[in-house]
């Protein structure tokens, strides 16, 4: 059975930094491109953030570029969002997502003082 | 960046036929924008219909495909049942960027 399990959000400061991780089994997670997604209680899916199979590639969408940084550990089979900078418009749910379309349950990460 | 854009609100009859479509702002919907479809119900992650076009999962629904029409991405719903009302959402790639479309509101009434 295919799990993806998100863990590592919480309530941070405007400013601060925040790390979220997602646990994968199930699936050959070497060979799926993965990614990060977010949602806005009430609102629509927006993309994060992705990175090819073998880590050599990654993407941002334009609003977190140079604050969120995507990596993965084929050996754990894991991958990370390092958040900083954080401002209250990044609160939301943050889901994994596995290419292939395979998702997580989210973790919320709120960001206010 | 690209905007994909999907019909916001759309209404089918019980045992009804709908088509929910996934447009592109640069032009043509392809397979190699790797279309995903996903339906989201109030208080759950979304779950994946299909993706890279027309793969499916074990746990769509055979009501449900997914095909390229009129060069849009397109879902299409045959005998909808009261449980499909949800929310549908798309995801095209543009060369390793994603990008989802804004979603849209099936109603089965």
């Amino acid at each position: 059975e295919v799990q993806l399990v998100e863990s590592g959000g919480g309530l941070v400061q405007p400013g601060g930094s925040l790390t979220l991780s997602c646990r994968a089994s199930g699936f050959a997670f070497n060979s799926h491109w993965m990614n990060w997604v977010r949602q806005t209680p009430g609102k629509g899916l927006e993309w994060v953030a992705n990175i090819k199979p073998d880590g050599s590639d990654k993407y941002y969408v334009d609003s977190v570029k140079g604050r969120f940084t995507i990596s993965r550990d084929n050996a754990k089979n894991s991958q990370s969002l390092q958040m900083s900078s954080l401002r209250a418009e990044d609160t939301a749910v943050y889901y994994c997502l596995a290419g292939g379309g395979y998702w997580g349950q989210g973790t919320l990460v709120t960001v206010s003082s | 960046q690209a905007v994909v854009t999907q019909e916001p609100s759309l209404t089918v009859s019980p045992g009804g036929t709908v088509t929910l479509t996934c447009g592109s702002s640069t032009g043509d919907v392809t397979s190699g924008h790797y279309p995903y479809w996903f339906q989201q119900k109030p208080g759950q992650a979304p779950k994946t219909l299909f993706y890279d076009t027309t793969n499916k999962h074990s746990w769509t629904p055979a009501r449900f495909s997914a095909s390229l029409l009129g060069g849009k991405a397109a879902l299409t719903l045959s005998g909808a049942q009261p449980e499909d009302e949800a929310e549908y959402y798309c995801l095209l790639v543009y060369s390793g960027v994603v990008v989802f479309g804004g979603g849209t509101t099936l109603t089965v009434l």
